[in-house]
C-alpha cells in the first residue's frame, strides 16, 4: 500500500525567505507526483505535475522536483509572500486505479 | 462554465436519511473520484470510477454507493447517513487512455454534516 509522507507539519517564515517542504513516498512504481495548494475551508489547487520520467518542474516561485528511485519529492517556493501561506498537500498517481494517495501536508505561514 | 462542480457546496443532514452529492465535469475526462477530508485522517478515496458504467472501491467505501451512466457525472449516495461521515468529500477527474501522466483537478467540495 502506497504511502506518502509529508515533513515538516506546520512551517512559519518571515517574507522573503526561500523554503523547502518535504514528500516521501514508499512505492516508487509511480506515473507521476502533484503538488497541490489548500486554503482553508476550500478545494485544492494544483501548483505543479512531475511525471514520472521528469526530475523537475517549474511554474514562477515554484519549483518541484523529482526523484523517483528514492521515492522523494521537494516543493521549493522562492521569496515567500504572505500570500502563500496555505496548507501545501504532495500527492503521488499510482496503481491499476491511478489514484491520488495524498500525504497529510505542510501548514504554511509567511509572516509580513 | 469548463470545470469541475460539486453540488450542494453545504448541506445539512439527519442520520439515517439518505443524501446525494453531485458532481460534473465538463472536460469528459475518464476518471473521477470522491474523496473525503478529515482531520487527523487526510484525504482518503471513497470510490472512483474509470470510465462510465466502471466503478470500483477505494480505501474507505463503506456506507456509500456511487453511479456513472454517464461520462460527465458521478454522484456519490450516502444510503443511511451517519454521524462518521461528517466530513468535507471533494470530487476529482483526470484523464486517461494512452495519456497516462495527467493532473487531476478537484472541486471545490461539499461540507457535509449528518446531526
Amino acid at each position: 500500500k502506497q504511502e506518502v509522507t509529508q515533513i515538516p507539519a506546520a512551517l512559519s517564515v518571515p517574507e522573503g525567505e526561500n523554503l523547502v517542504l518535504n514528500c516521501s513516498f514508499t512505492d516508487s512504481a509511480i506515473y507521476n507526483l502533484q503538488w497541490f495548494r489548500q486554503d482553508p475551508g476550500k478545494g485544492l489547487t494544483s501548483l505543479l505535475l512531475i511525471q514520472s520520467s521528469q526530475r523537475e518542474q517549474t511554474s514562477g516561485r515554484l519549483n518541484a522536483s523529482l526523484d523517483k528511485s528514492s521515492g522523494r519529492s521537494t516543493l521549493y517556493i522562492a521569496a515567500s509572500q504572505p500570500g502563500d501561506s496555505a496548507t501545501y498537500l504532495c500527492a503521488v498517481v499510482s496503481g491499476s486505479a491511478r489514484q491520488l494517495t495524498f500525504g497529510s501536508g505542510t501548514q504554511l505561514t509567511v509572516l509580513p | 462554465d469548463a470545470g469541475i462542480t460539486q453540488s450542494p457546496r453545504y448541506k445539512i443532514t439527519e442520520t439515517g436519511r439518505q443524501v446525494t452529492l453531485m458532481c460534473h465535469q465538463t472536460w469528459s475526462h475518464s476518471y473521477m473520484f470522491w474523496y473525503r477530508q478529515d482531520l487527523g485522517h487526510g484525504l482518503r478515496l471513497i470510490y472512483y470510477s474509470a470510465a462510465a458504467d466502471i466503478t470500483d472501491k477505494g480505501e474507505v467505501p463503506d456506507g456509500y454507493v456511487v453511479s456513472r451512466s454517464k461520462t460527465e457525472n458521478f454522484p456519490l449516495t450516502l444510503e443511511s447517513a451517519t454521524r462518521s461521515q461528517t466530513s468535507v468529500y471533494f470530487c476529482a477527474s483526470s484523464e486517461s487512455g494512452g495519456k497516462m501522466n495527467t493532473e487531476a483537478f478537484f472541486g471545490q467540495g461539499t461540507r457535509l454534516t449528518v446531526v
